[in-house]
This record gives structure tokens, sequence and C-alpha cells, in this order.
């Protein structure tokens, strides 16, 4: 089964910062890559897929990028409100396999 | 508007069994493929199974493989997620997701397998 790496696990940065969480996979899953924010206690929501289609309705300061094994999420100014565990899905097959997350936090 | 509801959770002793609900409005199962979701008590989200749209795939990870069955009532708009043999890592919030790049939520039911 192919294998989703995440990092860092956990980040913290200053508002206004640009923040990048990088996400590997064992083997090619061409583009069927998604992202996904969890706020402590919420449901998680999902911000990209197909690598980097942003979902309707969220903040164009989050974008997604790579192709293959190797994908970015990146946000452009971190807010307050960007504090959250990110996760990445691949979506090409079963097992639809997520990374352990990364918990961004403000510095 | 669409909409998830899982129900069903609750506190199970281990190698029991449990049956987990999701009826769904503002789309039809037959439109979308389906997928359950689960997240332990502190931990990540995990994938548990998918059935596709038509009903005709289903696809488990191997930690709930021969345990776990998914299945749909197309007529009664519900997804289901029976569970047997239940075990004590099998404990989490599932979520009942749309599509395999889930893009509705429901808001999770409480399993949990205890003695």
């Amino acid at each position: 089964d192919i294998q989703m790496t995440q990092s860092p696990s956990s980040l913290s940065a200053s508002v206004g910062d640009r923040v990048t969480i990088t996400c590997r996979a064992s083997q090619v899953i061409s583009n069927y890559l998604a992202w996904y924010q969890q706020k402590p206690g919420k449901v998680p929501k999902l911000l990209i897929y197909a690598a980097s289609t942003l979902q309707s309705g969220v903040p164009s300061r989050f974008s997604g990028s790579g192709s293959g094994t190797d994908f970015t999420l990146t946000i452009s100014s971190l807010q307050p409100e960007d504090v959250a565990t990110y996760y990445c899905q691949k979506y090409n097959s079963a097992p639809l396999t997520f990374g352990g997350g990364t918990t961004v936090e403000i510095k | 508007e669409v909409q998830l509801l899982e129900s069903g959770g609750g506190l199970v002793q281990p190698g029991g069994s449990l049956r987990l609900s999701c009826v769904v409005s503002g789309f039809t199962l037959t439109s979308y493929a389906m997928t359950w979701v689960r997240q332990a008590p502190g931990k990540g989200l995990e994938w548990v199974s998918s059935i596709s749209s038509s009903g005709t795939g289903t696809y488990y990870a191997d930690s709930v493989k021969g345990r776990f069955t998914i299945s749909r009532d197309t007529s009664r708009n519900t997804l289901y997620l029976q569970m047997n043999s239940l075990r004590a890592e099998d404990t989490a919030v599932y979520f009942c997701a749309r599509a395999a790049a889930v893009d509705y939520w429901g808001q999770g039911t409480l399993v949990t397998v205890s003695s």
C-alpha cells in the first residue's frame, strides 16, 4: 500500500508568515491528493483537491501544488484562525490513506 | 442543503457488534462514493471503508477487513457500517463522508470498545 508522509509534524509561526507543509507519497498518485483542515473539536474541512484546486469558499491564502509523489500546502500569510491540524489524503484508489497530520500554531 | 447524520455509536464490549447509520440529504447515494473515516481520541484521521457510487465496489482498510461491512439502502438514503468483533483499538469517532476527496462530513458518532 502507498504510504503518505507529512512534514513537519508540527510548526509554530508568526501571524503573516508564509507556511509550507509537505506531503510525500511512497508511489506515484498523479494529482489525486486532497488537503484538509481540522480545528480542535471540529469536523475536518476540505481545502484543496486534485492537488491544487481550491475548494469553494476557502480563502485564497491557501494553495496547493505538486504532482506524482511530492505535494505542498502553502498558507501565504498565516492568520490566527488558521490554527489547526492539516492532513493530506490520497484518493486515486483504495486505501484512501491520510497523512499523519501537521499541527500549526501561532508563535 | 447537503447533510449527513450519523447514529448508532455507543459503548460495546470487546468482541461485540455495532451498526452505524448515516442518513444523507441534499444528494443521492447513487451519485457519489461514500466513505467512513475514524479518529481515535487525540489521534489523526484514518480511512476505514468506502463504497462506490454504483454500490458494486466496496473497499476496506486492512485494520478492519473481515470484521466491518459497508453497505447502503438507497431507498432510505442511508449508509451503514456493520462492525463485528470489535476491539479496543476500534475506539474512535466515526465520520460518514461524501466522496473520496471528502467534501461533506457528518458530525461523527463515538464508538467506545471497553469492558
